[in-house]
């Protein structure tokens, strides 16, 4: 089966720096991904990690080390609206043909002034 | 674009009707799947389609729930006998064919379910 850990919560004030770690146990590995719900909203998909390394995206930056079964997102100058809940999701490719995402049990992240 | 739509936005039911929830995925996209959301909680998986087809229903909680997509296109997810604990958001989402694209899916607003 698979299974992700995340922190429940992180707070953080705006314009700081906040990293959300992700660890994960998955039969098969097609990569990781982040996604970020606000309160009452859809998640939206943020990154996406299949290789090694640093992907930035604006302030959004995501980080995979499949040696380590581990990741995080990192969020810079940090603004309220980035107050949401954010999910990593792993995709193990041997379960009916690849494409189930697991989620993992998400990190509330509380932007404070 | 459209993105995907859910309907109803909202639906209350008495405890042992059944309930049927729609999906109307984006136009071109192969893959649909069916997550649930209990309050403060994380996405937990149903079901997925590639195309027609569920290679996947191992998230499928008892066979009271069930669900089909017909034209490539339109799902429905059917409740038989709704539950209390069956009470929860169901999230639709929907993504392209390859590696990359797989992992970027694209949620609908979801049917909030409660069950009395």
């Amino acid at each position: 089966g698979q299974s992700l850990e995340q922190p429940s919560e992180v707070t953080a004030v705006e314009g700081a720096i906040v990293q959300i770690n992700c660890t994960y146990q998955t039969s098969g590995f097609y990569g990781l991904s982040w996604y970020q719900q606000h309160d009452g909203g859809a998640p939206t998909f943020l990154s996406y990690n299949a290789l090694d390394g640093l992907e930035e995206t604006g302030r959004f930056s995501s980080f995979l080390s499949r040696s380590d079964s581990y990741g995080y997102l990192l969020l810079q100058e940090l603004q309220m609206k980035d107050s949401a809940s954010y999910f990593c999701a792993v995709r193990d490719g041997l379960t009916g043909g690849g494409n189930k995402l697991t989620f993992g049990t998400g990190t509330q992240l509380k932007v404070e002034l | 674009g459209a993105g995907v739509s859910q309907s109803p936005s909202n639906k209350v039911t008495e405890k042992g009707k059944d309930v049927e929830l729609r999906c109307d995925p984006i136009s071109g996209h192969t893959a649909l799947y069916w997550y649930r959301q209990s309050l403060g909680q994380g996405l937990e998986f149903l079901i997925y389609f590639q195309g027609n087809s569920a290679p996947d229903k191992s998230g499928l909680p008892s066979d009271r729930f069930s669900a089909e997509r017909t034209g490539g296109s339109v799902s429905t997810l059917t409740i038989q006998r709704t539950q209390q604990e069956d009470s929860a958001v169901y999230l639709c989402a929907s993504s392209r064919r390859g590696t990359r694209n797989g992992n970027t899916l694209h949620f609908g607003n979801g049917t909030r379910l409660t069950v009395t």
